[in-house]
């Protein structure tokens, strides 16, 4: 079993929809946990990191669910902009030091 | 503030030619990541250091070395590059154990 897993896509949606991904750990002492999002190869950039109770950035909400191990992104009224691919990020622990493990990431395309 | 900075931006390489790929930090950073990621994949970790002096292995240590002599700087060094090394290689840092990773711009090479 990979440690973090995604479904690579691609998700094909018009402009204006809702779109949900969902990300898989495997490591229950997981501490810490990230969306980034990457265009076309370039370096990621984070997107927002992920708290037990939730948190929204404008029409971006994340969500952990620590018994099951998943983390989760909605985006609402989706932009063409917004196509890019979205990777989860987990820092696997335990051990001396948390390493950011990156899990393959999900296409996203927006359409007109 | 320049924040990760990578050298060079581009580089081909024969087959059996050595290199370093440079990074360097000036966020006062004592985390520093070397990853690779392939076309359609996530990033892989390649070696990693908590701080000045102190570098592990990753996911995919194998043909590459690095050092941490000071805390700006982690660079990457390939000894004798094979095809199996094209790739794209990211450096990224962070300042505590739960902080997201903060990226340089890349590194795109290719080794024929």
């Amino acid at each position: 079993r990979k440690e973090v897993e995604q479904d690579p896509g691609p998700f094909n949606v018009p402009e204006g929809a809702t779109v949900a991904f969902n990300c898989t750990y495997s490591n229950s002492a997981s501490q810490s946990f990230f969306w980034y999002r990457q265009d076309c190869r370039k370096e990621p950039k984070l997107l927002m990191s992920v708290y037990s109770s939730g948190n929204e950035d404008g029409r971006f909400t994340a969500q952990l669910n620590r018994a099951s191990q998943y983390i989760s992104l909605l985006i609402r009224d989706s932009k063409l902009s917004d196509s890019a691919t979205y990777l989860c990020v987990v820092n696997m622990g335990p051990g001396g030091s948390y390493i950011p493990t990156f899990g393959r990431g999900t296409s996203l395309i927006v359409h007109p | 503030n320049a924040g990760v900075t990578q050298t060079p931006k581009f580089r081909i390489l024969k087959i059996g030619q050595s290199m370093t790929l440079q990074c360097t930090q000036d966020m006062n950073h004592n985390y520093m990541y070397w990853y690779r990621q392939d076309p359609g994949m996530g990033l892989k970790l390649i070696y990693y250091s908590v701080g000045a002096g102190i570098t592990d292995k990753g996911e995919v240590p194998n043909g590459y070395n690095v050092s941490r002599s000071t805390t700006e700087d982690f660079p990457l060094r390939l000894e004798l590059a094979a095809p199996s090394q094209t790739s794209v290689y990211f450096c990224a840092s962070k300042g505590q154990e739960g902080s997201p990773l903060h990226f340089g711009n890349g590194t795109r090479l290719t080794v024929t």
